[in-house]
């Protein structure tokens, strides 16, 4: 069964950083895209960045390009999200998700259960 | 503001049939495969409809998706209370070089 758990969330200042964890098992880690996608309080969901297989090709939404580093550790079977000069706007539940394939393109076909950033002072 | 765009809400009685659209564009919509997902209060999102109108495993026959030019749509029939849910659309953006979500729509099963 496939199952995506997510870690590493909480509360931090404007200007901070954090990093998001999400391990996986039940599936062959380093053959399927891996993305994360997050949720703002009460509105919709917005793509974030997505990662290979490999870890060769990576790719951001705009608002975090230059802020966000999107890793893995395949060994670990492990997503990584480095998030610096978080702002106010940044406050979302973060879900890993997996793509049904080896590339960026493919659909995400299975969800982490989500964890919680907030950016306040 | 969403890239793609769905109604923000819709409605039905048990056993109806409603539809939800997805209104996009020639660099997302109009290039690629839509996906549609399905989230339960407090958890997260469902893959629902994959490849326009193909159905995971486990999914009911009563969820269907088409898509036309720019446009794509989810129909539910047999509405169940169950059904009661946000649902979102999604595809790849060939000019955002990113994936693109419709602001979701809230269904509502009366």
């Amino acid at each position: 069964e496939v199952h995506l758990l997510g870690s590493g969330g909480g509360l931090v200042q404007p200007g901070g950083s954090l990093r998001l964890s999400c391990t996986a098992s039940g599936f062959s880690f380093s053959s399927y895209a891996v993305s994360w996608v997050r949720q703002a309080p009460g509105k919709g969901l917005e793509w974030v960045s997505a990662l290979s297989g490999s870890g060769g090709s990576t790719y951001y939404a705009d608002f975090v390009k230059g802020r966000f580093t999107i890793s893995r550790e395949n060994s670990k079977n492990t997503l990584f999200l480095q998030m610096n000069s978080l702002r106010a706007d940044d406050t979302a539940v973060y879900y890993c998700a997996k793509h049904s394939g080896y590339s960026y393109s493919y659909v995400f076909d299975y969800w982490g259960q989500g964890t919680l950033v907030t950016v306040s002072s | 503001q969403s890239v793609l765009t769905q109604p923000p809400s819709a409605s039905g009685t048990p056993g109806q049939r409603v539809t939800i659209s997805c209104s996009g564009s020639s660099s997302n919509i109009g290039s690629n495969t839509v996906t549609w997902y399905q989230q339960l209060p407090g958890t997260a999102p469902k893959l629902l409809i994959y490849s326009n109108n193909q159905r995971p495993s486990g999914v009911p026959d009563r969820f269907s998706g088409s898509k036309s030019g720019t446009s794509a749509s989810l129909a539910i029939s047999g509405l169940q209370s169950e059904d009661e849910a946000d649902y979102y659309c999604a595809t790849w953006d060939d000019s955002l070089t990113g994936w693109v979500f419709g602001g979701g729509t809230k269904l509502t099963v009366l």
